[in-house]
């Protein structure tokens, strides 16, 4: 099983400033990587996927990039709705999807 | 898109059976995979399994095969998960999910439930 460890697993940061979610694969899993962001009491919203693809409706401040075992989620101005856990997921092999831990994301 | 309603919460005993529903607004989940994950309290997602409506497949992580079913029907749209003998650790919120954001190799979950909390308690 790819096993995803997602690190800080706890980030705070102050509104305008740019936040930065590192996500690695303990094995490659070459662009087949999705963010995901969780609310308290809400399910998990599609960020990006592909690795870099943003889902739709999704503002441009939140980017993705990497390949292979390390991957970063970059949110750029950040938001108090931005406050939330993000979650990084991989599919490498079928039907073996895993999730990392989350980041919690704390706006100051 | 289609909107994903899931049944209510539940309360159950050990050792009993939980059968969670999950409804397509609209009465179809077209060619969708439905899929089912959970996440226990403070915890990250974990997948359990997944069914093609159209024709009846289903496919079961591991760690679930033997004590979870995935059936769907396309009548009503809807999709069910009904997990057996369960523990006091199977206490999560359970979620179904459509994969319809692909690329040319992997669909992701891009529409999901409301969730429904699952608590197992004697």
């Amino acid at each position: 099983e790819v096993v995803m460890t997602q690190f800080p697993a706890t980030l705070s940061v102050s509104p305008g400033e740019r936040a930065t979610l590192s996500c690695r694969a303990s094995q490659s899993i070459a662009s087949n990587l999705a963010w995901y962001q969780q609310r308290p009491g809400q399910a998990p919203r599609l960020l990006i996927y592909g690795a870099s693809t943003r889902a739709t409706g999704v503002p441009a401040r939140f980017s993705g990039s990497g390949s292979g075992t390390d991957f970063t989620l970059t949110i750029s101005g950040l938001q108090a709705e931005d406050s939330a856990i993000y979650y990084c997921q991989q599919y490498n092999y079928w039907l073996r999807y895993t999730f990392g831990q989350g980041t919690k994301l704390e706006i100051k | 898109q289609v909107q994903l309603v899931q049944s209510g919460a539940e309360a159950k005993k050990p050792g009993s059976s939980v059968k969670v529903s999950c409804k397509a607004s609209g009465g179809t989940f077209s060619n969708n995979k439905v899929h089912w994950l959970r996440q226990a309290p403070g915890q990250g997602l974990e997948w359990m399994g997944r069914i093609i409506p159209i024709l009846g497949i289903d496919h079961y992580a591991p760690k679930f095969e033997g004590r979870v079913i995935i059936t769907a029907d396309k009548s009503t749209g809807t999709a069910y998960m009904e997990l057996s003998s369960l523990r006091s650790d199977d206490s999560a919120v359970y979620f179904c999910s459509t994969t319809t954001v692909c690329t040319s190799t992997v669909c992701y979950f891009d529409n999901w439930g409301q969730g429904t909390l699952v608590t197992v308690t004697s």
